[in-house]
């Protein structure tokens, strides 16, 4: 069965701090692997996308990195901002649809 | 290019009850799926459309149903409303490219059922 996890379930930092999120997933014939970000009762908005065939991938202060073999990823924030305060999701695209991991409810304090 | 578009933005409906959904993919995309997330979990795939015809579907009951049009847009129909049913629905459209692969996301519609 294809299930994705996420650790922490819940992160608080002060402002400034580099964080590190990570998600697992059980089956490595991934296509590509997605983050997104959530706000409270709104859509998903996408971070970064990284092909199965590439390490990472960067965006301003988030960098994502990719390991196939050991079914694993993790999205780096640095210099965390309050406005960086949302859910963090992970997905594993396996050619048709999405498997979401739960989420990582992340507050940044002033 | 115009991004996936949903309509309504918030629906409430009573148990037992049915409703309609629906979606508006990006430009050119012929692929369309839905996905179902509870509040404080992660997004559940429902099924897929691609050109018209349902094309992979996840854990739900057939009382979940959908369609495509030509024109790619879709729409998710709900039958017998039930208490767990009340989430937020998101819909999604894909772009196929070598070896590019991405889902672009709606902003969903929320459900509440009473």
């Amino acid at each position: 069965k294809q299930e994705v996890t996420q650790i922490p379930a819940a992160l608080s930092v002060p402002e400034g701090e580099n964080l590190v999120l990570n998600c697992s997933f059980t089956d490595s014939a991934i296509y590509n692997l997605q983050w997104f970000r959530q706000d409270p009762g709104k859509g998903l908005t996408s971070l970064l996308l990284i092909q199965s065939s590439q390490r990472e991938q960067t965006s301003g202060r988030l960098n994502a990195s990719l390991d196939k073999s050991s079914g694993r990823s993790t999205l780096y924030i640095a210099a965390s901002q309050p406005g960086d305060s949302a859910t963090y999701l992970c997905a594993a695209y396996y050619g048709q649809n999405f498997v979401f991991g739960p989420g990582t409810r992340l507050s940044v304090l002033p | 290019e115009t991004g996936v578009t949903q309509s309504p933005t918030h629906l409430i409906k009573t148990r037992g009850q049915q409703v309609t959904l629906r979606c508006s993919s990006q430009s050119g995309h012929n692929t369309v799926s839905w996905y179902q997330q509870a509040l404080g979990q992660g997004p559940q795939f429902i099924f897929q459309y691609y050109r018209e015809e349902e094309n992979g579907r996840g854990n739900f009951p057939p009382r979940f149903s959908g369609l495509q049009f030509p024109n790619y847009s879709s729409e998710l129909n709900v039958n017998a409303l039930e208490l767990d049913d009340s989430a937020l629905y998101l819909c999604a459209s894909t772009r196929w490219g070598s070896p590019s692969i991405e889902q672009f996301f709606g902003p969903g519609t929320r459900l509440t059922v009473l």
